[in-house]
């Protein structure tokens, strides 16, 4: 089955600094990578995904890149504030024959204000 | 536009019991996926449901099971309840299967099992 791994568990960074989160996967069929941010006692929220056939996606302050050979994705947080602290999860997925999402250990991400 | 909904919010269940915990997704969504997400851990993939048919089960006992119904809301059923399967089940709806268009995975509030 697919092994996911994100680095670090725990983020700390001043509010205005970017954030970077890491997550390693196993499966080379996976070809679907969202990221989701949950906060406490809530839903995961889908927050940026991008597909295999993409780099790089960004939304706003949010950003997801690919890199396919190395299997592994990355979350880019710029100018962060106190409401994106939260856990975030990293959930490859959806290649041929493989319809879950296999989600991360989560990373615990601080704003300092 | 209303989201993905669960019920109950919460429940607490005796070892040995059996509990059913009910989804209904996003108007228009066919796809139906449970995870069971344990205290301090990412949720873990049960089971998912596209158009009344099982597509995908995850590592988890027999004693979990699920099923789609025509209007495309879905039951989780667990039997003969331990006390490990205390956890938040979380229900995710999405237009289509992963790997093509419309498979993004939109959550629920989720529902709180408490096995005493």
């Amino acid at each position: 089955g697919e092994n996911v791994e994100q680095h670090p568990s725990t983020l700390s960074v001043q509010e205005g600094d970017s954030a970077v989160i890491k997550c390693t996967y196993s499966d080379s069929a996976s070809n679907y990578f969202p990221w989701y941010k949950q906060e406490l006692g809530k839903r995961p929220q889908l927050i940026i995904d991008i597909r295999s056939n993409v780099g790089e996606k960004k939304d706003q302050r949010i950003a997801v890149t690919l890199n396919k050979t190395a299997k592994h994705f990355s979350l880019h947080i710029t100018e962060t504030q106190p409401e994106d602290s939260a856990v975030y999860f990293c959930a490859p997925g959806g290649g041929f024959g493989n319809e879950k999402l296999t989600f991360g250990t989560g990373t615990r991400l601080t704003i300092i204000p | 536009d209303a989201g993905v909904t669960q019920s109950p919010t919460h429940l607490i269940k005796t070892r040995g019991q059996h509990v059913t915990l009910r989804c209904s997704p996003i108007s228009g969504h066919k796809s139906v996926s449970w995870y069971q997400q344990v205290l301090g851990q990412g949720p873990q993939f049960i089971f998912q449901y596209y158009e009344k048919e099982e597509r995908g089960r995850g590592n988890f006992p027999d004693r979990f099971s699920a099923r789609q119904f025509p209007n495309y809301s879905s039951e989780l059923n667990v039997n003969a309840l331990l006390l490990g399967d205390s956890a938040l089940y979380l229900c995710a709806s999405s237009l289509a299967l992963a790997g093509g268009p419309g498979h993004e995975q939109y959550f629920g509030p989720g529902t709180r099992l408490t096995v005493t």
